[in-house]
Parts: C-alpha cells; sequence; structure tokens
C-alpha cells in the first residue's frame, strides 16, 4: 500500500535524552514537513524539505533537527533543547512543487510524551 | 507564522443536523483545502479547491472558495456520528510555495 508510515506511534522521553521520530513515505513525494499538534491547537510547521540534502525551518524549528538524505525518509529529532516536547507530531508529504496541486497527505501521528 | 481564523471553535449538535463551518485570512489564497482529522491519526483531505467562488462536494460535504479569496465555507449535511472530529482548514498563498497554513480547527461531536 502507498502513504507515509510514522513509527512510533507513541513515545517517552527522558530529561536530557534526544529521540528521533522516523518518517517514511513510497509515493515519490518530493516535499516532506513534520507539523506539531498541542491539544486545543492548530498544526504548527517544524521543518520541512522540498527536496532531497535540502531543508527549510518553519516556524518552531527551536529545538528540533532534521535530516532528508533519501527522498522517502525525513527523520525529526527532538533534541534536550526542547522543554516542552510533549505533544503530538505529524509528518506530511505532497507531490512535486513543479505541479499545481497542493494537497498535503499526512502519516498517522507520532505521540511524544516526557517521563 | 500565519495563522487562518477558523470558527466556531466547537460544536455540539443532533444527528441529522446540518453544520456549518467556515476560516478567514488577511491574506489572499490561491488554494483552500479541508481535512477531518480523527482522535490519534493524522488529518486526511476531504475537499480541495483552487478557483474564487468554487463550489465543491464530496457526499453530504459542500465546501466554498470565497468570491474575495479570503475565506472558505464548509457545510456538512445531514450529520452522523462518525462525523464526529476535528475539521480543519487549511490555505496556501502563492508567495508561500510549498506552505500551507492551517486554522485551529473546529471540534464536532454529533448526538445520536
Amino acid at each position: 500500500d502507498g502513504g507515509i508510515t510514522q513509527s512510533p506511534k507513541y513515545l517517552f522521553r527522558k530529561e536530557g535524552q534526544n529521540v528521533t521520530l522516523s518518517c517514511e513515505q513510497n509515493l515519490n513525494h518530493d516535499a516532506m514537513y513534520w507539523y506539531r499538534q498541542d491539544p486545543g491547537q492548530g498544526l504548527r510547521l517544524i521543518y520541512y524539505s522540498q527536496i532531497v540534502n535540502d531543508f527549510q525551518k518553519g516556524d518552531i524549528a527551536e529545538g528540533y533537527s532534521v535530516s532528508r538524505e533519501k527522498k522517502e525518509s525525513f527523520p525529526l529529532t527532538v533534541t534536550s533543547a526542547q522543554k516542552n516536547p510533549t505533544a503530538f507530531y505529524l509528518c506530511a508529504s505532497r507531490p512535486t512543487l513543479r505541479t499545481a496541486n497542493e494537497k498535503l497527505f499526512f502519516g498517522s501521528g507520532t505521540q511524544l510524551s516526557v517521563l | 507564522g500565519q495563522q487562518l481564523n477558523q470558527s466556531p471553535q466547537s460544536m455540539f449538535i443532533q444527528e441529522g443536523e446540518d453544520v456549518s463551518m467556515n476560516c478567514t485570512s488577511s491574506s489572499i489564497f490561491n488554494t483552500w483545502l479541508w481535512y477531518k482529522q480523527d482522535p490519534g491519526e493524522g488529518p486526511v483531505l476531504l475537499i480541495a479547491l483552487y478557483k474564487a467562488g468554487e463550489l465543491t462536494s464530496n457526499g453530504r460535504l459542500t465546501a466554498q472558495f470565497g468570491i474575495t479569496r479570503k475565506d472558505s465555507f464548509l457545510n456538512i449535511s445531514a450529520s452522523i456520528p462518525s462525523d464526529v472530529g476535528i475539521y480543519f482548514c487549511a490555505g496556501q498563498g502563492g508567495s508561500t510555495l510549498g506552505r500551507l497554513y492551517f486554522g485551529r480547527g473546529t471540534q464536532l461531536t454529533v448526538w445520536p
């Protein structure tokens, strides 16, 4: 089945620890995104990547890092510098920027909690 | 980052009733999208709109791209219990290729 796979579904972080959230897509999409969702809030953009080996900061990038070594993969690391990491994290992707198709497709999310 | 104004924040309705929600922006958008999110899951795309004035339906859902290009509306007719969830609007302007801006969502509860 084609789609966006996020893992794990639930993740717990100890204080001072870095954790990495996985996002893989087999849709052959160029662009990939990471959003953070807090209860009662909209989606806030953390990082996005429009092409392999390139990525840009979103609105709340502090305390996070990403890499885009392969087209299919866009892992997000939540570093110890992120003091309030408890949230629902959503990965998304969209087709090539050369088209006018702006539809964004989401994975099923990872719930990160602090121990 | 830009945030869209989505209202209402929550709705409690009886099964069979119609529902209406809307989003407004201070900027002109070229694209409006409407998503639904079930608890613990990612948002699923419901309807995409690309032209001012466009009216598009998907089953019992109908969405419109406002004439001013600064707003959009979503209507759900004859609601059923499985309509429960959070509905998000999202928009994109021409100068921010690749970036979508989201509303805060409308939490819909349907009583049987």
